[in-house]
């Protein structure tokens, strides 16, 4: 089993560039989410989806966009890279919405706006 | 408000000797605690959780926490740590936001054991 796998690993983008954050998992969870991590900051989330054809605003979401294009997959966007956007992003997915249940996260995607 | 408060940034032990990862919350309700390892350059990981019932929580890799309620902690321990325990941990706290319940993490610890 795979889990939850993100990609890119790595990215480097110029201010004012777009691209897109994949996220694919295989356990047939229903919830995921998308966080941040800075130094020092922890984990702060961004987004998340409770279950297929939703999705909600987390602590930190200007500057980016989600889809959940289906049970598997959520999509982290951003349209116009900031330097302060530099970071690492790492999706998670649990098998229900609820804090009672555990979240399994992806390898994480760093990112540097330059 | 509910939120995590991780004492301590950096921890450095010796290997063998004993480790406790301090975690307090603030909270007025019920609560669900958390402690997550990240491994260098990985993502996070459970280790263990506490839901209800017994206030002892066993978890893996021979850790375990505490659950006081009247202190507000979830403090982490483990009684002998081996270089492989070398990783960030992180507690986190459910928070009600929204009509919705979502894990609120701490700013990490970061473990460092040393021969």
């Amino acid at each position: 089993n795979a889990g939850v796998t993100q990609t890119p690993k790595f990215q480097v983008l110029k201010t004012g560039q777009s691209m897109t954050l994949q996220c694919a998992q295989d356990m047939n969870h229903n919830s995921m989410y998308w966080y941040r991590q800075d130094p020092g900051m922890g984990l702060r989330l961004i987004y998340y989806s409770a279950s297929e054809g939703t999705t909600d605003k987390g602590e930190v979401p200007n500057g980016y966009n989600v889809s959940r294009l289906n049970k598997r997959e959520f999509s982290l966007r951003l349209e116009s890279a900031a330097p302060s956007q530099t970071s690492v992003y790492f999706c998670a997915s649990s098998l229900r919405w609820g804090s009672n249940t555990e979240a399994f996260f992806g390898q994480g995607t760093r990112l540097t706006v330059v | 408000a509910q939120s995590v408060t991780q004492l301590d940034s950096q921890v450095p032990v010796f290997e063998e000797a004993p480790v406790e990862l301090r975690c307090n919350y603030s909270s007025s309700v019920s609560v669900y605690l958390f402690w997550y390892v990240q491994y260098p350059n990985q993502g996070l990981q459970l280790l263990l959780k506490y839901l209800s019932g017994s206030t002892l929580v066993k978890g893996i890799n021979g850790f375990e926490a505490e659950f006081n309620k009247s202190q507000t902690s979830f403090h982490l321990r483990k009684p002998s740590v081996h270089i492989s325990d070398t990783a960030e941990y992180f507690c986190a706290v459910s928070k009600l936001q929204g009509g919705s319940e979502k894990l609120v993490f701490g700013k990490g610890t970061k473990l460092t054991v040393n021969p």
